[in-house]
């Protein structure tokens, strides 16, 4: 079964500062790894995914995130930090099969402060 | 990118009434919705699984007959809840896959249902 984990419930960060938010995933096969943000009442937005090709993914709004295959990690990171970046933050991963569901990680709360 | 679309935003009704909620893609084709719950600050469970003119497969422990969902066309499917309780009450978003972006899910704004 496939599975991701987060391993925080929030992430706090000063504005103009670099934030990393964690991802770990566990598949079978090669992965298609995702980031999602949602704000308050919202549905989820995406922000970039990786599929194949470079292990550095570049997204939305700044943000970036790498693929490390050896360390099963997808971590998210912007290079400098803005309060408007302040939401919750999902990764998921599916399998490459077609069929295969995706899946969630708990989420993590950023939280920039000015 | 690809847009779905749910209505209501919101809804509040009362216990033991049925609600309807409706998922639209809107500039694709979606052969496969899927329909997730969230409770507050936690992460979205999976509900369900539609395609295009087939039944829904639900997940393990969601009750098909309280949950219907529809999928009749290509850019429609809905969740009914029915008989509501006020356990019911959660954000509901629904997501949806074509045929030319199998590798993607494009969300919905969600669905907040609060049952009275």
């Amino acid at each position: 079964a496939q599975s991701v984990a987060q391993p925080e419930d929030q992430v706090n960060v000063a504005e103009g500062n670099p934030l990393t938010v964690k991802c770990t995933y566990s598949v079978s096969g090669n992965p298609y790894l995702f980031w999602y943000v949602q704000y308050p009442n919202r549905g989820l937005q995406f922000l970039l995914k990786y599929i194949t090709g470079d292990n550095l993914v570049k997204g939305s709004y700044g943000f970036e995130a790498e693929f490390n295959k050896s360390q099963t990690s997808f971590h998210l990171k912007k290079p400098s930090a803005l309060v408007s970046d302040s939401a919750l933050y999902f990764c998921a991963v599916r399998g490459n099969n077609a069929g295969n569901m995706l899946t969630f990680g708990g989420g993590t709360r950023l939280m920039v402060k000015p | 990118g690809a847009v779905v679309s749910q209505h209501p935003s919101r809804v509040i009704c009362k216990s033991g009434t049925s609600v309807k909620i409706e998922c639209r893609s809107l500039d694709f084709q979606a052969t496969t919705m899927f329909w997730y719950r969230q409770f507050p600050k936690k992460s979205l469970m999976l509900m369900a699984t539609s395609n295009e003119g087939s039944k829904a497969t639900y997940e393990q422990g969601v009750e098909k007959d309280k949950f219907l969902i529809n999928h009749a066309s290509l850019t429609l499917s809905t969740l009914t809840v029915t008989s509501a309780h006020p356990e019911d009450s959660s954000f509901y978003i629904c997501s949806a896959r074509g045929a030319q972006t199998v590798h993607e899910q494009f969300f919905g704004p969600g669905t907040r249902l609060t049952v009275l």
